[in-house]
C-alpha cells in the first residue's frame, strides 16, 4: 500500500533563516506530488505541484521554491523566512490523472515563524 | 482564480440530525468533486468523491453534484458528535486539486 511520509511535524524558526521541509511517497511510481499551505482559519492554499522529476509549477509567487530530485521525493525550501510563512503545510499526492483519483495527505508541518 | 466557495460556518447540528454543507465552484472545466474531513490540527482525510451529476452514498454520507448549477453538497445522516470537524470541498481541476476553505461542523450531543 502506499504511504506518504512528510517531516518535521512542528518547527520553530526565526525570521530570515531557510527552511527545508520534506516528503516522501511509498508504493507508488510517478506520482503527482504538491505542496499546500493552510493559514490558521483559512482554507488549503496550493503552492506547488510536480508531475515527474525536475518538474514543477508555481501556482502563488512567493519567497518559498519546491525542488523534486527523486520520483518519490518532494521538499519544499526558503533562503530567508518571513512572518507570513507561518502555517500549517501539508504535501499530498495523488495517481496520474483519472475521473476518480484523491489527493492523499501527509500528517504536515505545523511551522512557527519568529 | 480557481474558486471553490463554502459557508465557513460554523454549523451545529444535534446528535442524529440530518448535517448539509454546500459548495460550489467556479470552473467549469473541473472534473472530479471530493470532500475532506479534517479535525483540528490534523490533515485531511477524504470522505467521498464524485464526478457524475446525482447522488452517490456511501453509509450515512451522501455526495451530490449538479455541475449545470456548480454545485456541489455532502449531506451527513444521523450524525455523531465524532462528526465535529472541517469539511473542506475539493475540486480536480486538471493535474491540481482547489480546495475550498472549509465549514465546520459541531455536533451536539
Amino acid at each position: 500500500s502506499q504511504t506518504i511520509h512528510q517531516w518535521p511535524a512542528t518547527l520553530v524558526q526565526p525570521v530570515g533563516s531557510p527552511l527545508s521541509l520534506e516528503c516522501t511517497v511509498e508504493g507508488t511510481s510517478n506520482p503527482n506530488l504538491y505542496w499546500y499551505r493552510q493559514a490558521a482559519g483559512r482554507g488549503l492554499q496550493l503552492l506547488f505541484y510536480s508531475v515527474g522529476i525536475g518538474q514543477i509549477s508555481s501556482e502563488v509567487p512567493q519567497n518559498l521554491s519546491a525542488s523534486r530530485p527523486q520520483d518519490r521525493q518532494f521538499i519544499l525550501s526558503s533562503k530567508k523566512l518571513l512572518l507570513s510563512d507561518s502555517g500549517f503545510y501539508l504535501c499530498a499526492w495523488s495517481e496520474v490523472l483519472g475521473m476518480n483519483t484523491e489527493a492523499f495527505f501527509g500528517q504536515g508541518t505545523r511551522l512557527t515563524v519568529v | 482564480q480557481k474558486e471553490v466557495e463554502q459557508n465557513s460556518g460554523p454549523l451545529s447540528v444535534p446528535e442524529g440530525a440530518i448535517a448539509s454543507l454546500n459548495c460550489t465552484y467556479s470552473d467549469r472545466g473541473s472534473q472530479s468533486f471530493f470532500w475532506y474531513r479534517q479535525y483540528s490540527g490534523k490533515s485531511p482525510e477524504l470522505i467521498m468523491f464524485i464526478y457524475s451529476n446525482g447522488d452517490k452514498e456511501d453509509g450515512r454520507f451522501t455526495a451530490q453534484l449538479n455541475k449545470a448549477s456548480q454545485y456541489v453538497s455532502l449531506l451527513i445522516r444521523d450524525s455523531q458528535p465524532s462528526d465535529s470537524a472541517t469539511y473542506l470541498c475539493a475540486v480536480l481541476l486538471g493535474n491540481q486539486f482547489y480546495f475550498g476553505t472549509g465549514t465546520s461542523l459541531t455536533v451536539i450531543p
